[in-house]
């Protein structure tokens, strides 16, 4: 079944330490996106991109870096900069060639910070 | 500065009953709606989506509307079930050109569905 993995589904880590979210997916979508979900907020995008070894930050990429050297992985470093890092964190893709193709969501990972 | 509100925040309906969900938006220009599914705890799925010359469109028993003109929303949901329980997103896209992949996407913040048997 064609999908998006991200792993783990639950991360634990104390303050200052750097962490990273993984997220492969296998529908060969070109774009890559990552959101970050907070209770009674809309998701906010932190990160994306659409080619390979290019991307671009979103609205709120402070404290955050990615990297894309294959198509299929996208996966997001949550850096000891980030000040509020406890967050449900959603990986996406999508084809750029539509404006009205949708996002296809992986599961998530909820990482908690203390 | 684009804006996308759903009402209510919360709704808990019982099983068999029908519901209705609003999102107004302040999005411009308009690009297209989609609405998503989100079960607790994983990832959003979509359900329908909407551009500016669609007025109704259904998915099963979920059915959504659009007036473009007073930039307005709902997705009406019809003889609920317990698998009905979850959040529904509401997702704008605006219609500039650049940006992700052809114009930015604003999200609500969802309204949480709870049916109860």
């Amino acid at each position: 079944d064609g999908g998006i993995t991200q792993s783990p589904k639950y991360l634990f880590r104390k303050e200052g330490q750097n962490v990273t979210l993984s997220c492969e997916q296998n529908l060969n979508h070109d774009a890559m996106y990552w959101y970050r979900q907070d209770p009674g907020q809309g998701l906010r995008l932190i990160y994306y991109s659409q080619i390979v070894n290019d991307f671009q930050k979103g609205d709120i990429a402070e404290g955050y870096s990615v990297s894309r050297e294959k198509k299929e992985s996208f996966p997001l470093t949550v850096t000891s900069a980030q000040k509020n890092p406890t967050a449900f964190y959603l990986c996406a893709s999508s084809i750029i060639r539509t404006k009205n193709s949708p996002l296809h969501f992986g599961n998530g990972t909820r990482l908690t910070v203390t | 500065k684009n804006q996308v509100e759903q009402s209510p925040q919360s709704l808990i309906i019982l099983e068999g009953k029908n519901c209705t969900l609003q999102c107004n938006y302040t999005v411009s220009p308009f690009s297209n709606l989609r609405w998503y599914k989100q079960d607790t705890g994983r990832g959003p799925v979509s359900l329908t989506i909407m551009t500016f010359s669609e007025n109704t469109k259904s998915n099963g028993r979920y059915t959504a509307t659009l007036d473009a003109d007073t930039k307005q929303s709902s997705l009406h949901i019809t003889a609920s079930q317990l698998s009905d329980s979850a959040s529904y997103i509401c997702v704008v896209r605006d219609g500039n050109a650049g940006g992700t992949s052809y114009g930015k996407l604003t999200f609500g913040q969802g309204t949480i569905l709870t049916v109860h048997p």
